[in-house]
């Protein structure tokens, strides 16, 4: 079974700054996909950014990167130049490539505040 | 295309009623999922449809819960006897089997407050 581990509950960043929210996995596939979702207060979960395991290229988008090392089997995301809007809690999930259910495993999530 | 809809946003029952909630998946999408999400926890993986069949049950799913999509389309899932610990969000997502890996579209969810 997969488990993901999201171990800081709570941060916070100035307007503009750049942050970075850690998530860890543990799985013994191969092949895998890791996301970030975002879910503002009382809003729907969006998807922020998606990771294949075989590619080694860091995904980015705008002013979202991660920095995924498959063998430590961690997965963070940076935020830069954080917004007001940013504002949220944060999960990552795991997929594996191989089910066929294809369900995603989070985790606790972290929540993230941006101070004006 | 007005996404994932879900209906009602929020719910507050007695304990021991039964609940109903509705799922509108978008419109093209043949897989629906459920999870549920309590405080302070990540979503977690109930149940999921391709098409109008339940293709999984997440062992979190007791025989007091049921989930149909009769017509392949929206989706219903039913709390029968509820419990205060069956409060949570309850979210659906939808999304097409062949780009699953790329992730769902989640609803805005059902909060289930059960006093």
């Amino acid at each position: 079974a997969q488990t993901v581990t999201q171990s800081q509950p709570e941060m916070s960043v100035q307007e503009a700054e750049t942050v970075t929210l850690s998530c860890t996995y543990d799985t013994s596939e191969n092949n895998y996909y890791l996301f970030w979702y975002k879910q503002p207060p009382s809003r729907q979960m969006i998807l922020v950014i998606r990771q294949e395991a075989y590619k080694q290229q860091n995904a980015t988008e705008n002013r979202f990167s991660v920095n995924f090392q498959k063998a430590a089997k961690s997965f963070s995301l940076k935020i830069s130049d954080s917004q007001l809007g940013d504002t949220a809690m944060y999960f990552c999930a795991f997929m594996k490539q191989s089910g066929a259910n294809s369900k995603l495993t989070f985790g606790k999530g972290i929540t993230l505040s941006v101070r004006p | 295309d007005t996404g994932v809809s879900q209906d009602p946003r929020h719910k507050i029952t007695k304990r021991g009623q039964n609940v109903t909630f509705r799922c509108d998946p978008i419109s093209e999408h043949n897989r629906l999922y459920w999870y549920r999400q309590t405080l302070g926890q990540g979503p977690e993986f109930l149940t999921y449809f391709q098409n109008e069949a339940q293709l999984e049950k997440s062992r979190l799913l007791s025989d007091r819960f049921s989930a149909e999509r009769p017509k392949g389309s929206f989706s219903t899932l039913e709390i029968q006897r509820t419990e205060q610990g069956d409060s949570a969000m309850y979210l659906c997502a939808s999304t097409l089997s062949y780009s699953v890996d790329y992730g769902y579209t989640f609803g805005s969810g059902t909060r289930l407050t059960v006093v």
